[in-house]
């Protein structure tokens, strides 16, 4: 079966630090962009990151630059986001997609939540 | 930074014609793809690449795509269609992407 499973969210004060995970399993990880989009509560999708098959190409949406950094280990089938300095605007529902367009596998989401 | 722009709402009665807009600069160059979101759920890919649909994905389900406009249309809208539904595309350097703000369809 073909899955994505997100991990690694909770509660985290402001200016602090989270990393997640997506583990992927039933398909070849290693030939697929893969992509983090979040939902703030209450509100629509956005665009958070993706990474190129051999991590070679990275991009962020404006907002999280300089603060987040996507990553991908092709030998464990995962997918990485470290959160650093982390704001209240950050908190959100965020999911691992698979590709760069075509989400057509999302995981279940993991849910931040930052606050004081 | 680049935007794409939906209605806030569309509301049909079932059995009628739904559509939804979402404009955007680069669309003209660029594919736009609609994901579907009922409450509580994972969102759902239903039209990629301007006008393919997945399978699995009903027939009433069409995309188009026509200068700075995309367009989803549901043909034949059925309760079961109410969800946000959201367009997502990228500009024109083809490596930033965005979700237009989504619009929840009413079918009642």
């Amino acid at each position: 079966e073909v899955q994505l499973v997100e991990s690694g969210g909770g509660l985290v004060q402001p200016g602090g630090s989270l990393r997640l995970s997506c583990a992927a399993s039933g398909f070849t990880f290693s030939t697929y962009w893969m992509s983090w989009v979040r939902q703030a509560p209450g509100k629509g999708l956005e665009w958070v990151a993706n990474i190129k098959q051999d991590g070679s190409e990275k991009y962020y949406v404006d907002s999280v630059k300089g603060r987040f950094t996507i990553s991908r280990d092709n030998a464990k089938n995962s997918l990485y986001l470290q959160m650093n300095n982390l704001r209240a605007e950050d908190t959100a529902l965020y999911y691992c997609a698979r590709d760069r367009s075509i989400f057509g596998v999302w995981g279940q989401g993991t849910t931040v939540t930052v606050s004081s | 930074s680049y935007e794409l722009t939906q209605p806030p709402s569309v509301s049909v009665s079932p059995g009628q014609t739904a559509r939804i807009t979402c404009s955007g600069d680069a669309l003209p160059k660029k594919y736009a793809y609609w994901y579907q979101q009922k409450s509580g759920q994972a969102p759902v890919l239903v039209i990629y690449e301007d006008s393919k649909r997945p399978s699995g994905i009903p027939e009433r389900f069409s995309g188009s795509s026509s200068g700075t406009m995309a367009t989803l249309t549901i043909s034949g809208a059925q309760v079961e269609d109410e969800a946000d539904y959201y367009c997502f595309s990228t500009d024109s350097s083809g490596n930033l992407w965005v979700f237009g703000g989504g619009t929840k369809l009413t079918v009642l």
